[in-house]
């Protein structure tokens, strides 16, 4: 079985541009949530997606934003990128929603702002 | 304030010592969950816990739920158990520790 897959590994991008990442979840599982990691805040939780709708969202500007496809496949994308954008964002699948089964993490996409 | 703390926030142990991480919480969750991540960012799920205790080779996890605390035990440490190993919560969302890194001597 294929683990999560997220693309592409690593990015530069110059501040003010947007960017889009992609996440694609282990076969059968409907849900994807995304996170950010940095040095500074450690690992925080960005959104949840499940069957297309997004469930739960922490505590992140507009900027930060979301999707999910009929075939579970997740996308975030951020806008208007800024220095501290820079980070390593990671999602994680699941079967089911809510953090009460248990989540597969791809390797992340690293993401620096210049 | 942070809802998760953890301690210690470095480790250093001897091969085949006994290591135990704690995780404190300030949330009513459903679920916590002990993460580890190795240089380089992968992360794994070694577990998820919302009552009791679980075991995993030399890993074992306990919670307790009326004292919102839950603790990761390695026995027997290897290097290749260096990490840094992370707690994190369900509660409304999720909330994670800041981690604990430990470096596992031979």
């Amino acid at each position: 079985k294929a683990g999560v897959t997220q693309t592409p590994r690593y990015l530069i991008k110059t501040r003010g541009q947007q960017v889009t990442l992609s996440c694609s979840p282990i076969s059968g599982h409907r849900s994807v949530s995304w996170y950010q990691q940095t040095p500074g805040q450690g690992l925080q939780f960005l959104f949840e997606y499940f069957s297309e709708t997004q469930r739960n969202k922490g505590n992140f500007p507009g900027r930060f934003s979301g999707r999910q496809f009929s075939n579970s496949r997740s996308e975030m994308n951020v806008s208007t990128l800024e220095l501290g954008d820079s980070a390593l964002y990671l999602c994680a699948s699941s079967p089911s929603p809510g953090g009460n089964t248990e989540a597969f993490f791809g390797q992340g996409t690293r993401l620096t702002v210049v | 304030k942070n809802e998760v703390e953890q301690s210690p926030q470095n480790l250093t142990a001897q091969e085949g010592e006994f290591i135990t991480i704690n995780c404190s919480y300030s949330v009513g969750i459903s679920a916590l969950h002990w993460l580890q991540q190795h240089p380089g960012g992968g992360i794994v799920s070694l577990f998820m816990l919302s009552s009791g205790k679980k075991k995993h080779g030399r890993l074992i996890a306990t919670i307790n739920i009326q004292e919102k605390h839950s603790s990761l035990h390695i026995t027997a440490s290897h290097p290749r158990d260096s990490a840094v190993y992370i707690c994190a919560v369900n509660g409304n969302q999720f909330y994670f520790g800041t981690g604990t890194s430990l470096t596992v001597i031979p």
